[in-house]
This record gives structure tokens, C-alpha cells and sequence, in this order.
């Protein structure tokens, strides 16, 4: 069965720091994976994705994410972050008939 | 650009009420979604579709049903509800390849009293 582990319930960084959020997976064959973010009170919305091929991939808002098959990693990044970054992310990795596996969610707060 | 929209936004149940949510796709997506979601615990799917007319168990389905008699629209029915399915529900669509990741709608806040 696919899963997927966040480590990290909850992250502080001060503004301008970069950012990496770590994820997780397990799942039998080549993985769709995918980092979600959430604002409060709102729906999810998707940042990247990665299927195949360069295994940094780049995603909306400046983040970035690189696939590791060796480590089972889907690591998300960014170089310097934004008072509105603040927000909960997921990462989820997606099986037969599109079924998404989400992980528990990482909260970023970001300090002025 | 509509993308999904879910209704209603809000909702109040006494414990043994019925209700239906809707989830309603414009992008013609063949793949749909029911997930909850509940703090520390991410998202859990309930029920998914593959196109018109099919439905699958999730997760986390009972107590739960759903229909999708129309490829756009995807309803979401509790016939008893339980102090338990207290929880934000998200609706979600996506390719019949699946690869390119969900469209959310935001989300309906249910409580059951």
C-alpha cells in the first residue's frame, strides 16, 4: 500500500531563509508526487508535481521539489521565503484510478 | 473559472440528520474525489469515481454514500450523521491519468451536534 511520512508537524523560519520541507514515500512502482499548499479556510491548492523525468522540478510561487528514488524522498524547497508562505503543505503521492495518498501535513509559520 | 465548487460552505447537524454535499467540476474531468479532512490526520478518502455513473469505496467509507449520475456533478450523502463525521469535507477532480494532480473545491465545515 502507498504512504506517505512528513516528518515535520510543524516548521518556524524567518523571513528571507530558505525553506525545505521533507516527505516520504512508499509505493510499489515509479510514484506520481505532488506538494499541495493550504492557506486557512481554504481548499488545497497543488504546487508541483513530478512523473518522470528531470528529477527537480520546478513549481509555482518559487518553490522547488527533487525526487530522490534512492532515499524514497520528495523534498520541497524554496531559497527565500515569504511572509505569505505561511500556510500548511502537503505531499501526497498518487496510485491506480488517480487515488492520492496524502501525508499528515507540514505547518510553516514564518517569523518577520 | 469555476474549476470545482462545493456547497454548502457551512453546515449544522443534529446526530441522526441526513444531508447531501455537492461537488460540482467544470474542467470535464472523468476522476472524482471525496476526502475528509481532520487535524493531525491529513486527508482520507471516502468514496472516489472514475467517470459517470461508477463509484468505489475509499478509506474511510462508512456511514457514507455517493453518486455520480452526471460526469460534472459528485454528491456526497450522510443518512445518519454521527458526532464523528465532524470534519472538513473537500471534493476534488482530476484527468483519467491522474498525473496532473487534483483541482479542490474549499471545502464544506460540518459539525454534528
Amino acid at each position: 500500500a502507498q504512504s506517505v511520512t512528513q516528518p515535520d508537524i510543524h516548521i518556524t523560519v524567518s523571513e528571507g531563509a530558505s525553506l525545505e520541507l521533507r516527505c516520504n514515500y512508499s509505493y510499489g512502482a515509479t510514484p506520481y508526487l505532488f506538494w499541495y499548499v493550504q492557506s486557512p479556510g481554504q481548499g488545497l491548492q497543488l504546487l508541483l508535481k513530478y512523473f518522470s523525468g528531470d528529477t527537480l522540478v520546478q513549481g509555482i510561487k518559487g518553490f522547488e521539489a527533487e525526487f530522490k528514488r534512492s532515499q524514497s524522498s520528495f523534498n520541497l524547497r524554496k531559497p527565500s521565503v515569504h511572509w505569505s508562505d505561511a500556510a500548511e503543505y502537503f505531499c501526497a503521492v498518487g496510485g491506480d484510478a488517480g487515488k492520492s495518498t496524502f501525508g499528515d501535513g507540514t505547518t510553516l509559520t514564518v517569523k518577520p | 473559472n469555476a474549476g470545482v465548487t462545493q456547497t454548502p460552505k457551512f453546515r449544522v447537524l443534529k446526530t441522526g440528520q441526513s444531508m447531501t454535499l455537492l461537488c460540482a467540476q467544470d474542467m470535464n474531468h472523468e476522476y472524482m474525489y471525496w476526502y475528509r479532512q481532520d487535524p493531525g490526520m491529513g486527508l482520507r478518502l471516502i468514496h472516489y469515481s472514475v467517470g459517470e455513473g461508477t463509484t468505489a469505496k475509499g478509506e474511510v467509507p462508512d456511514g457514507y454514500n455517493v453518486s455520480r449520475l452526471k460526469k460534472q456533478n459528485f454528491l456526497l450523502g450522510l443518512e445518519s450523521a454521527a458526532p464523528s463525521q465532524t470534519s472538513v469535507y473537500f471534493c476534488a477532480s482530476s484527468t483519467a491519468t491522474g498525473d496532473y494532480g487534483y483541482t479542490f473545491g474549499s471545502g464544506t465545515r460540518l459539525t454534528v451536534v
